[in-house]
């Protein structure tokens, strides 16, 4: 069974930082394209940021470029989100998820790590 | 960026019913585009990609269509476990994006 499982999340002040991470099962990882989508509070999808199947390409919503980056670690079968800056409208659930057939869709979604961004 | 635009925004039916839920492309996105189904507190799940081609597992009541800028996300006989939110998403240009929901509730 194919299992993507988020950590990291939590409340943190504006300007401060976290590190998610997704651990995958189930899968082999390093044959997929990975991406991050959010969700705000009570508000609709939003796509974060992507990643090939090896690294080598990376894609960031205009919104997170720059204080976002995301990596993976295909020996370790985990994708990362580094979050730098953070600001209050960065609140939301992080979905980790897969990338279906040529990587530009989700095929696979984890169940969300919830970041708060507050003072 | 391409803007997705779905109507209505919330959809009152009762369980049998046929709801067709709209989507439409600021631009051409060809048949790059996947429907996705929300329930409160879970994660989404795929139904449709390429427009038209259902995921796997996915019930064949749920049935895509269109190409362009227009698209529709057909529910032939709604069951129950079908009240849900549903989003569009384009995949043909970065930033992919998503439309802002369809609410199916139940009138």
């Amino acid at each position: 069974e194919v299992q993507l499982v988020e950590s990291g999340g939590g409340l943190v002040q504006p300007g401060g930082a976290l590190k998610l991470s997704c651990a995958a099962s189930g899968i082999t990882f390093s044959g997929y394209w990975m991406h991050w989508v959010r969700q705000a509070p009570g508000k609709g999808l939003v796509w974060v940021s992507r990643i090939n199947s090896d690294g080598t390409s990376t894609g960031y919503a205009d919104s997170v470029k720059g204080r976002f980056t995301i990596s993976r670690d295909n020996a370790k079968n985990t994708l990362y989100l580094q979050m730098n800056s953070l600001r209050v409208d960065d609140t939301a659930v992080y979905y980790c998820s897969r990338g279906g057939k040529g990587g530009v869709y989700v095929d696979v979604w984890g169940q969300g790590t919830t970041v708060i961004v507050s003072s | 960026e391409t803007v997705m635009t779905q109507s209505p925004a919330t959809l009152s039916v009762s369980p049998g019913d046929r709801p067709a839920l709209s989507c439409r492309a600021s631009q051409s996105v060809s048949s790059n585009l996947a429907w996705y189904q929300q329930k409160p507190g879970q994660a989404p799940r795929l139904l449709i990609y390429g427009a038209s081609t259902r995921a796997t597992g996915i019930p064949a009541r749920f049935s895509g269509s269109g190409s362009g800028t227009e698209f529709t996300l057909t529910i032939s006989s709604l069951q129950p476990e079908d009240f849900a939110v549903y989003y569009c998403q384009q995949y043909l240009t970065w930033p992919w994006t998503f439309g802002q929901g369809t609410n199916v509730e139940i009138k």
